[in-house]
């Protein structure tokens, strides 16, 4: 079946500009991630999705970035006023639920430059 | 502050031969581990798990090792192919949803 996708792949934008990042996870996962790899650092959590509960927000860096997810499954991570350390790839992982013990299914990343 | 560590960023090893990955962490309620595996331009897919009331867990040519009073994580690859060659991803969780994930070791097995 099909696995996580997001998109757009590739975005290169001017720094102040605001950027939108989206998630489509596996059909019928319940939870949702996503994180951050910047380079030479590891992944980094950001934001975590389980079903209707409020998400858990403690990762994000600032309060330039947000999240929503619409009807529990696609999912829209924005990023507003961009500054050049949010150059990094962020990747979406979605799983059946949220155990703490159930693989996370990761998507291929959106590679986010900016100028 | 890094609360799992490799500190290997790469590794080189020849074909047959094992392959060692290791992981510190900081944590001491972590109680799962993983390790995922990432090809370039693709997301890490996951390789193999251990909870914290285990010492090893293995499949096929693939065995992790929980050393917790050391607070040290090890993969084991063994035969090592060329197809492993990827950079290597060790995580951790304590009882919740958040991950917190290593820098990765490239592995580079040479045929």
């Amino acid at each position: 079946g099909a696995g996580v996708s997001q998109s757009p792949s590739n975005k290169v934008t001017e720094k102040g500009k605001d950027v939108e990042l989206r998630c489509d996870p596996i059909s019928g996962h319940t939870a949702l991630y996503w994180y951050r790899q910047s380079l030479g650092q590891g992944l980094e959590f950001l934001i975590y999705f389980q079903g209707n509960s409020a998400p858990d927000k403690s990762g994000l860096p600032s309060d330039r970035f947000s999240a929503e997810r619409t009807g529990g499954s696609v999912s829209t991570l924005t990023i507003q006023r961009t500054q050049q350390e949010d150059s990094a790839v962020y990747l979406c992982a979605s799983s059946t639920s949220s155990g703490g013990t159930d693989t996370q299914y990761f998507g291929p990343g959106t590679r986010l430059t900016v100028l | 502050d890094q609360q799992v560590k490799q500190n290997s960023p790469s590794l080189s090893v020849q074909e047959g031969r094992i392959s060692i990955l290791n992981c510190d962490y900081t944590n001491s309620m972590f109680d799962y581990f993983l390790w995922y595996k990432k090809y370039p331009a693709e997301g890490p897919t996951f390789l193999i798990s251990i909870s914290s009331i285990k010492d090893k867990n293995e499949d096929g040519r693939f065995t992790v090792f929980l050393n917790k009073s050391a607070k040290h994580l090890s993969l084991h690859i063994v035969p090592s192919q060329p197809g492993d060659s990827a950079v290597y991803f060790c995580a951790a969780s304590a009882a919740g949803n958040q991950f917190y994930f290593g820098t990765g070791t490239s592995l580079t097995v040479i045929p």
